[in-house]
């Protein structure tokens, strides 16, 4: 089946780093995409990783990618206020023409 | 600003109306979406579009009529809704259909919030 899990909530200090993790269930996932949603919003592509890299970097942000147990995670380095909202993990999975999304984190940042 | 617009952004209606949601996308993509995003509960995938054909109809209720009159174009139309249709209905659009070899990535409008009382 498909199934994406996430934490629902994790606040961290003004500056300090923050790792968002995600579990999967669908191996055959090729694709993982990393979402954020501000208050009001639509979702914002952040990155996304090949099934086949195990890490992505792209300025604060570095996606680890964990094949084996099929766990992916985002961390942000000196994480800022306007990094609060709402992320999303989501994969391509085995069926086509959708991605499934998880139930998405909430990131406060506390200034 | 990511290319593709929804409107209305905020939208109420009665039970009894009729209404549409319209979605417009400039990126030349092929393959559009309608999403609905409730409070604690996963995207869900509406329809899927390519090339204006309908490819993907995930057990949506037909109080929900989608309309894709050109790849630009997608139209939720509405009728007879129920309060718990009330959400954040999300278009979307990506270059091409997603498939296990393509990294087509998905770009998402900024949502319509609509309210059924």
């Amino acid at each position: 089946g498909e199934d994406v899990e996430q934490s629902l909530f994790l606040s961290v200090r003004e500056g300090d780093s923050s790792v968002i993790n995600c579990t999967y269930t669908d191996s055959s996932s090729t694709y993982l995409y990393w979402y954020k949603q501000e208050p009001g919003a639509g979702l914002q592509l952040l990155t996304y990783i090949f099934s086949n890299m195990d890490m992505k970097q792209d300025q604060r942000l570095t996606v680890l990618l964990n094949k084996k147990d099929k766990h992916l995670s985002l961390r942000i380095a000196d994480t800022q206020t306007g990094d609060s909202a709402i992320y999303f993990c989501a994969e391509n999975g085995g069926a086509t023409n959708k991605l499934i999304f998880g139930t998405g984190t909430l990131l406060a940042v506390q200034p | 600003e990511t290319g593709v617009t929804q409107t209305p952004r905020h939208l109420v209606m009665g039970m009894t109306n009729k209404k549409s949601l319209k979605c417009e996308q400039h990126l030349g993509h092929n393959a559009m979406y309608w999403y609905k995003q409730s409070a604690k509960k996963p995207l869900e995938l509406m329809f899927v579009y390519s090339l204006e054909e309908r490819v993907e109809n995930n057990s949506v209720p037909s109080r929900f009529s989608p309309e894709c009159p050109n790849s630009s174009h997608l139209f939720l139309h509405l009728h007879t809704l129920q309060p718990e249709d009330s959400a954040l209905y999300l278009c979307a659009s990506s270059e091409g259909l997603l498939t296990l070899h393509s990294g087509n990535t998905i770009y998402f409008g900024e949502g319509s919030w609509l309210t059924v009382v």
